[in-house]
């Protein structure tokens, strides 16, 4: 069964500094996302993630994935409060079981950005 | 186990069958949410609740009907259903409208 581990849960961080987020799996996948969920709205796709050494940045945001290990990593360069927000990673169990997909979540991890 | 409980797991139907999905949630949520994930593509947001009314559709074609009875129930009726709807259909709830939320397993549709 696939389990999707994130951590830390909860993350709390100044303006300005790097932080990273991790996503441990358990079983082999060929395709990772990060959603970010901001309070009150819903899920918006931040990277897809489809192969081993994948690296995606957009802005302060920087995702990449090691399917050797089974992690994804999603860096925080220099945080603003406007990423304050929950940050969800997925993985997919795609073609892998029958050819039937699932999609597993992480629990997310909340980080709130001070000023 | 969290908490969101989706039935079947796994469906195959015919364009011309009529089928619902299933979803239960055990948390005592207030908002209940459908998305879609075609295969290769993120998340698409198809319906959301929030006791037991509608408050968002997505532009979906008719040929899916969401139905909530209850704030831990959801249901979402397919008929007339395309292959192109094939897709892994996702159930989430949260304890109040777009906070944090809580995915169910997902029902694998197969439409041939």
């Amino acid at each position: 069964e696939l389990k999707v581990e994130q951590n830390p849960l909860f993350l709390s961080m100044q303006e300005g500094k790097n932080y990273t987020i991790y996503c441990n799996y358990s079983t082999t996948s060929d395709r990772l996302y990060w959603y970010r969920q901001d309070p009150g709205k819903s899920l918006e796709s931040l990277f897809v993630l489809l192969s081993n050494g994948a690296v995606k940045q957009e802005g302060r945001l920087m995702a990449s994935l090691d399917t050797k290990a089974r992690l994804s990593t999603l860096h925080i360069t220099a945080a603003v409060h406007d990423l304050s927000a929950t940050y969800f990673c997925a993985v997919d169990l795609a073609l892998t079981q029958g050819g039937s997909e699932k999609l597993v979540f992480g629990k997310g991890t909340k980080l709130t950005v001070n000023p | 186990e969290t908490g969101v409980t989706q039935t079947p797991r796994h469906l195959v139907m015919g364009m011309t069958n009529k089928k619902s999905l299933k979803c239960e949630q055990h948390l005592g949520h207030n908002a209940m949410y459908w998305y879609k994930q075609s295969a290769k593509k993120p998340l698409e947001l198809m319906f959301v609740y929030s006791l037991e009314e509608r408050v968002e559709n997505n532009s979906v074609p008719s040929r899916f009907s969401p139905e909530c009875p209850n704030s831990s129930h959801l249901f979402l009726h397919l008929h007339t259903l395309q292959p192109e709807d094939s897709a892994l259909y996702l159930c989430a709830s949260s304890q109040d409208l777009f906070e944090k939320l809580f995915f169910g397993s997902g029902t694998q549709l197969s439409v041939l």
